[in-house]
């Protein structure tokens, strides 16, 4: 299966700060068809998660363009320019391009 | 307005069975593939079953495979997990979603899996 690995675990912020989270993966993402298929999630305490960037960089409809997502093959990248309270929580990577889905174990971003 | 709403959890025995529903609305459910992911008490998101549009394809993790059977309604835009031989790692929230994008999320429902 392949394996996502999110840095840091654990992320301390100041309003207005940015940040960056990593996800590398076990093997590539590159689907054969062309597309890359990974994901960015944000589980907030207490609810279900939501999507916020998908195939990499496009951002879900309704999400602050303060989030972005970068990255090819087995590193990615989502960068939060100016965090906001409301952006607290957890955040995962998502693998759909090869089965079996899996996650990242996830990054908690928490005010410093 | 997406709705999924899931139904049909509580506490059940080990080695016992249960079933869950998810009911979608608000967008059209038999063009999406939909999955069941899990999120057991402070541990991060398990990917649980995958149904493609029609219903004739599945996939399973090792971990349920044999025990979990995922399907789906599409006249009744309701998707349905069978959860059978239940062990204690399955206590749960589990989540109904869209796939291959998660961009659709139900509220969730606990199962719990105790003597």
């Amino acid at each position: 299966d392949v394996v996502l690995t999110q840095t840091p675990p654990t992320l301390s912020a100041t309003i207005g700060q940015s940040v960056s989270i990593s996800c590398r993966s076990s093997q590539s993402l590159l689907h054969s068809n062309g597309n890359t298929y990974l994901h960015w999630l944000l589980q907030r305490p207490g609810q279900s998660p939501q999507l916020l960037i998908y195939s990499v960089s496009r951002l879900e409809s309704g999400v602050p363009n303060r989030f972005s997502g970068s990255g090819s093959g087995t590193d990615f990248t989502l960068k939060i320019s100016g965090v906001e309270a409301e952006d607290l929580g957890v955040y995962y990577c998502v693998q759909g391009t090869h089965a079996p889905n899996t996650f990242g174990a996830g990054t908690k971003l928490e005010l410093k | 307005e997406v709705q999924l709403v899931e139904s049909g959890g509580g506490l059940v025995q080990p080695g016992r069975s249960l079933k869950l529903s998810c009911a979608a609305s608000g967008f059209t459910f038999s063009n999406y593939y939909m999955a069941w992911v899990r999120q057991a008490p402070k541990k991060g998101l398990e990917w649980v079953a995958t149904i493609s549009t029609s219903g004739s394809r599945t996939y399973y993790p090792d971990s349920v495979k044999g025990r979990f059977t995922i399907s789906r309604d599409n006249a009744k835009s309701s998707l349905y997990l069978q959860m059978n031989s239940l062990k204690s790692e399955d206590t749960a929230t589990y989540y109904c979603a869209s796939h291959p994008l998660f961009d659709y999320w139900g509220q969730g429902v606990m199962v719990t899996v105790s003597s």
